[in-house]
């Protein structure tokens, strides 16, 4: 069956350090997947999307996502981690494979960012 | 701001009714996507239109009905309500076009359901 698992429920980090939020997905088919951030009391806003061509793919905010379909793998990754990117991230796959055309969500990341 | 419209942000109602939640998507837009946030299921996928066709379905109840109109509004019916829908509706816009091309959502603001 396709889903989406996004391990950590929280990922602490430091004011200035690298930041990584992981995902793994599970579809029939090349999929098309994408990060999403959720600010409180907000809408989801699209962060990078990766359907064909490079594995890094680079998106807003200073944001970044390596494709490795091997590993079934699209963590999302920050250089430099800013107090503000404080929020709940979403890893999200479109099961293009299946022709259902799904999208199906992970169960989010709250990324904490400490000064 | 992202152009996507919903209306109302807040609505209260009792079990067992009929709500109509309505979306506006950005100018020029031709897809139309809803979506529910709830605590325990998580944010789910519930239905694509395209220019005013279905184009793809998620994880829609029977109970749940949407339609997209020629201006391309589009508007989510939950009937029948439950305790459990009482959620955050979000509805989303793109560009796509009818090649496939996946182009980068927007989201609306939201409709928060109470149903009590």
């Amino acid at each position: 069956a396709q889903s989406v698992a996004q391990p950590e429920d929280q990922v602490n980090v430091a004011e200035g350090n690298p930041l990584t939020v992981k995902c793994t997905y599970s579809v029939s088919g090349n999929p098309y997947l994408f990060w999403y951030v959720q600010y409180p009391n907000r809408g989801l806003q699209f962060l990078l999307k990766y359907i064909t061509g490079d594995n890094l793919v680079k998106g807003s905010y200073g944001f970044e996502a390596e494709f490795n379909k091997s590993q079934t793998s699209f963590h999302l990754k920050k250089p430099s981690a800013l107090v503000s990117d404080s929020a709940l991230y979403f890893c999200a796959v479109r099961d293009v494979g299946s022709g259902t055309y799904k999208y199906i969500f992970g169960t989010g990341t709250r990324l904490k960012v400490l000064a | 701001d992202s152009g996507v419209t919903q209306t109302p942000k807040h609505l209260i109602t009792a079990t067992g009714q009929r709500v109509t939640l309505r979306c506006s998507p950005r100018s020029g837009d031709l897809s139309v996507y809803w979506y529910q946030q709830s605590l325990d299921q998580g944010l789910q996928f519930l239905i694509q239109y395209y220019n005013g066709e279905e184009r793809a379905k998620g994880n829609i109840l029977e109970r749940f009905s949407a339609q997209q109109f020629p201006d391309l509004h589009s508007e989510l019916n939950l009937s029948s309500l439950e305790l459990g829908d009482s959620a955050l509706y979000f509805c989303a816009s793109s560009a796509d076009d009818n090649s496939g091309r996946q182009e980068t959502q927007y989201f609306g603001p939201g409709t928060r359901l109470l149903v009590l």
